[in-house]
C-alpha cells in the first residue's frame, strides 16, 4: 500500500515570498491533516479536512495561510506572504479510522 | 495544549525493555491514548493505543493503570532503530466517521544505546 506522498521534501525562500506545498494522502482516506512542526516541538495541527470540507481549521493563520482539498483527494497548503517563523517542516497525514499515517514533510526554510 | 507529560529524553540499553512513563491525569472518560513515534526526518508513525484494557502488538505493550492518570509504553526488547522520539497523546474521539484530533506534546527522546 503506497503511504502519504508530500512535495517538495525541502523548500529554502525569502521571506515575504509565497511557497505552496502538495500532498496525496493514502488512497480512500476520507480524511486529510497538515500539521507545522517547529524544530524541537511536536506536530501542531493547522488544519483537518473530511473529504473536501473543513473540520477545524482553528489553528491556521488565515492572514497567510491557505489550504484547499478539491475533489477530496489531493491538498494543497499555501503560505503568502512567508515570515522567518514560518521556517518548520510541514506534516500531511491521512486517516480512515482510528491510524493517522503521516507523510515524510516538507522542510521549509525561510531567509 | 497537550494533556500529557512525559520525561524530557531516556536512556535503554539494546536488547533491554524500554519503558516509557506518560501522565495524563485530566483524561475523560471517553478519552483514547495513543503513542506515536518520530525517527529523526521521517513524519510519526502510529505505535498503539487504548482506552481501559492493556494493549500488546507486535511493536509494543501499553499499560494503563486502572484509574487511567498514567501509562506505560513498554517496548520489549529495545534495538537501534527503536532511537526515536516518543509521543504520548489523549486523542479527542472521532465523530461520526470524522477523524479524532491528535494534540502533540513535547514526547520522550529515547536513546537505545549498544
Amino acid at each position: 500500500e503506497a503511504g502519504v506522498a508530500q512535495s517538495p521534501r525541502y523548500k529554502i525562500i525569502e521571506k515575504r515570498q509565497s511557497v505552496a506545498f502538495w500532498c496525496n494522502p493514502i488512497s480512500g482516506h476520507a480524511t486529510l491533516y497538515w500539521y507545522q512542526q517547529i524544530l524541537g516541538q511536536g506536530p501542531k495541527l493547522l488544519i483537518q479536512f473530511q473529504n473536501n470540507g473543513v473540520v477545524d481549521d482553528s489553528q491556521l493563520p488565515k492572514d497567510r495561510f491557505s489550504a484547499e482539498r478539491l475533489k477530496g483527494v489531493d491538498s494543497t497548503l499555501k503560505i503568502q506572504p512567508a515570515k522567518l517563523e514560518d521556517s518548520a517542516v510541514y506534516l500531511c497525514a491521512s486517516s480512515q479510522e482510528n491510524e493517522q499515517f503521516f507523510g515524510p514533510g516538507t522542510r521549509l526554510t525561510v531567509l | 495544549d497537550a494533556k500529557t507529560t512525559q520525561p524530557t529524553s531516556m536512556d535503554c540499553a539494546e536488547g533491554r525493555a524500554a519503558n516509557l512513563p506518560c501522565n495524563h491525569s485530566t483524561i475523560s472518560g471517553n478519552e483514547y491514548v495513543y503513542w506515536y513515534r518520530q525517527i529523526h526526518s521521517q513524519g510519526p508513525q502510529y505505535i498503539i493505543h487504548g482506552l481501559k484494557n492493556n494493549e500488546t502488538n507486535e511493536m509494543a505493550s501499553l499499560i494503563i493503570t486502572e484509574d487511567r492518570k498514567s501509562s506505560t509504553l513498554i517496548l520489549p526488547h529495545a534495538t537501534l532503530r527503536d532511537t526515536a522520539v516518543y509521543y504520548c497523546i489523549v486523542r479527542v474521539p472521532p465523530r461520526g466517521n470524522q477523524g479524532g484530533k491528535l494534540i502533540f506534546g513535547q514526547g520522550t527522546e529515547l536513546s537505545v544505546k549498544p
